[in-house]
Order: C-alpha cells, then structure tokens, then sequence
C-alpha cells in the first residue's frame, strides 16, 4: 500500500536556525497537510495545501513557517528561525479526494537545542 | 470553530475484555466525517476507524466499532476482545465537510492501558 514519506525521522537543529521538514505524499492524491504535536500533546493542525498553494491555515503556523512543494514530489516545510516551542513531532499527510481519511506519515521529531 | 473532547485521559482494560473510549464534539455544521486514530509508542498515526455523518448505521471495523450519536455530537470507539497490541494512545479526530474546511481537529488523546 502506497504511503507517505518524512524525512528526516529525527531532527537536532539549533536554536535560531532554519530547519526543512521533507513528505512525499502518495502519488495520486491532490490535498497535504502539516500537523503537529508536541510531547505529551494533542495533534494540532498547522497548514493544508492545494494546487499549490495554502488553503487554509491554524493561528500556529505564523510568519516562521512556510510551505512549499518545489518539484511535483516533495512537499516541505520550513521554519525559518526555530524557537525552543517548536520541538514536536510534525505529521505530514495527504489526501486523494474529500472522501477519504488523511494518509499519514511516520513523522519528524524536531528537537530545538 | 469545531472542538473535539475526550474526557478521559486514561483507560485500562483486561485483555479480551471490552472497553469503551468517549469523544465529544462540538460543530454547526450537519456534513463532517469523524475519526478514530492509534498512536502506539512509535508515534505513527493509524486509522482506526471512520464514520461519515449522514450514515446514521454505526461503522465497524473488525473489533472496533463506533456508537456514533449525531444529535448529542458523541462518537465513543468500543473495542472488543482487547489485545495486547491495542494498547496506544487514541485520538478522536473531526473533519468539516470539504467546503468549510478540510483540515482535521484532534482531541486531546486516551491512553489506553491492556493489561494481560
């Protein structure tokens, strides 16, 4: 069954510096979103994104975070200058169509140094 | 906006017993989809299960099944004949229809405990 892919699993990054979160959605769907949660947290969404570009967005995901799906493949996120709050697990997912559940990724645990 | 509770922030159950995980929701809207998720200790995030709103039938999914209430906004997951590999945190999760908005709402998680 196809799925979707994060990389890296884990990421160690400095305070203050910029970071880029990696998904490759499944194939054939046409709608990804980033979530996340932090330790111990609740899943929260950050941002949804279709036809290139974001469709909606949480009060989370301010000025620092940026999306982008540079090559018809990957679909990243960045944070342009990471905080201590930041460190959380952050789940990509994707959809074909608005039938069906959110597919999603194994994760990346982000940890703010 | 749409929140999900579940109230209960621990479950135990003896394995191949039954157990019954609550979640509540809040919503005006009359189409959305809800969701059960497992996260085990390896953090991945696995449907369970799902229900779409206009369906009044239950959803069942071998043994777990739903008891989706649409009037009192209440989707409780029943899990039957637990097993060790049940334990995992589970999260109750929402989904407007695709013209409010198509991101999903989360609940805040029951850790769910089966003790052998």
């Amino acid at each position: 069954e196809p799925e979707v892919t994060q990389t890296p699993s884990h990421q160690v990054t400095q305070m203050g510096q910029e970071v880029i979160l990696r998904c490759v959605p499944i194939s054939n769907h046409l709608y990804f979103y980033w979530y996340r949660q932090i330790l111990g947290q609740k899943v929260e969404f950050l941002v949804s994104f279709y036809n290139n570009e974001i469709s909606e967005k949480s009060e989370i995901f301010d000025d620092q975070f940026s999306v982008e799906r540079p090559d018809g493949s990957n679909f990243t996120l960045k944070i342009r200058s990471t905080k201590l709050e930041d460190s959380a697990m952050y789940f990509c997912a994707s959809i074909q169509d608005s039938n069906q559940p959110q597919h999603f990724g194994d994760g990346t645990r982000l940890s703010i140094l | 906006a749409q929140t999900v509770t579940q109230s209960q922030p621990e479950m135990s159950v003896q394995e191949a017993e039954t157990v019954t995980l609550s979640c509540t929701y809040d919503t005006s809207e009359s189409d959305y989809y809800l969701f059960w998720y497992k996260q085990p200790p390896s953090r991945q995030m696995i449907l369970v299960i799902r229900q779409e709103a206009y369906k009044q039938q239950n959803a069942t999914e071998n043994r777990f099944s739903v008891n989706f209430q649409k009037a009192a906004k209440s989707f409780s997951l029943k899990i039957s004949d637990s097993q060790l590999g049940d334990a995992a945190m589970y999260f109750c999760a929402y989904r407007g229809s695709w013209y409010n908005n198509n991101d999903m709402r989360f609940g805040a998680g029951t850790r769910l405990t089966v003790k052998p």
